[in-house]
């Protein structure tokens, strides 16, 4: 079974330029998971899509972050404009629904650097 | 609110040596527990969680937690560490019902020959 597939790995910008991140699920799975991590700290939830459903997006900096679904199937997270504090690894993860007995499974991530 | 703590950031330890790798938690209602682990250059693994039942859990490859509600703690174990068990552990805390995973800060452990 194919795992969770994120594509940049790595990507470098400067200040105030917009990124966009890609996120596949692993097949079936209908909950996708965008999570932020700063270096030094654990996961943070950004954005939870049920199907192409957004569940949870309370911690969210809509002012500079979008992500959509639009087919249920894979994702894309946006910044726009980036700032420096917005270096992380951000991370996807998918599972087959949203109960807690149904293993959230992550994929590599995408490095973020921000100049 | 829930939080999760975890005072180790970096923990060495000799091979075939034991580990214990701690978790406290704060949670005003009931909660599920996982703890997860990051190889380098890999993404996070479930490597055990507590739902419900039996306080003790296992994973495949020797670790084990056990939950303790008194003392709101989730401490991962390991008898005897290998050189592959190097990696990054996160700790995570989860209402039932809720969406929302939290993580602590992770706990770095080094493996040394």
């Amino acid at each position: 079974e194919a795992g969770v597939a994120q594509s940049p790995r790595y990507k470098i910008i400067e200040k105030r330029q917009s990124v966009a991140f890609w996120c596949n699920p692993i097949s079936g799975h209908a909950t996708l998971y965008w999570y932020q991590q700063i270096l030094g700290q654990g996961p943070k939830l950004l954005i939870q899509f049920q199907n192409n459903g957004v569940v949870d997006d309370s911690q969210l900096p809509k002012d500079r972050f979008s992500a959509e679904r639009l087919k249920g199937v894979d994702s894309t997270l946006k910044i726009q404009p980036a700032k420096l504090e917005d270096s992380a690894v951000y991370l996807c993860a998918s599972s087959s629904s949203t109960s807690a007995y149904n293993e959230q499974f992550f994929g590599p991530g995408t490095r973020l650097t921000v100049l | 609110a829930q939080s999760v703590t975890q005072l180790d950031s970096q923990v060495p330890v000799f091979e075939e040596a034991p580990v214990e790798l701690r978790c406290n938690y704060s949670s005003s209602v009931s909660v599920y527990l996982f703890w997860y682990v990051q190889y380098p250059n890999q993404g996070l693994q479930l490597l055990l969680k507590y739902l419900s039942g039996s306080t003790l859990v296992k994973s495949i490859n020797g670790f084990e937690a056990e939950f303790n509600k008194s003392q709101t703690s989730f401490h991962l174990r390991k008898p005897s560490v290998h050189i592959s068990d190097t990696a990054e552990y996160f700790c995570a805390v989860r209402s039932p019902g809720a969406n929302n995973l939290f993580f602590g800060t992770g706990t770095r452990l080094t493996v040394i020959p």
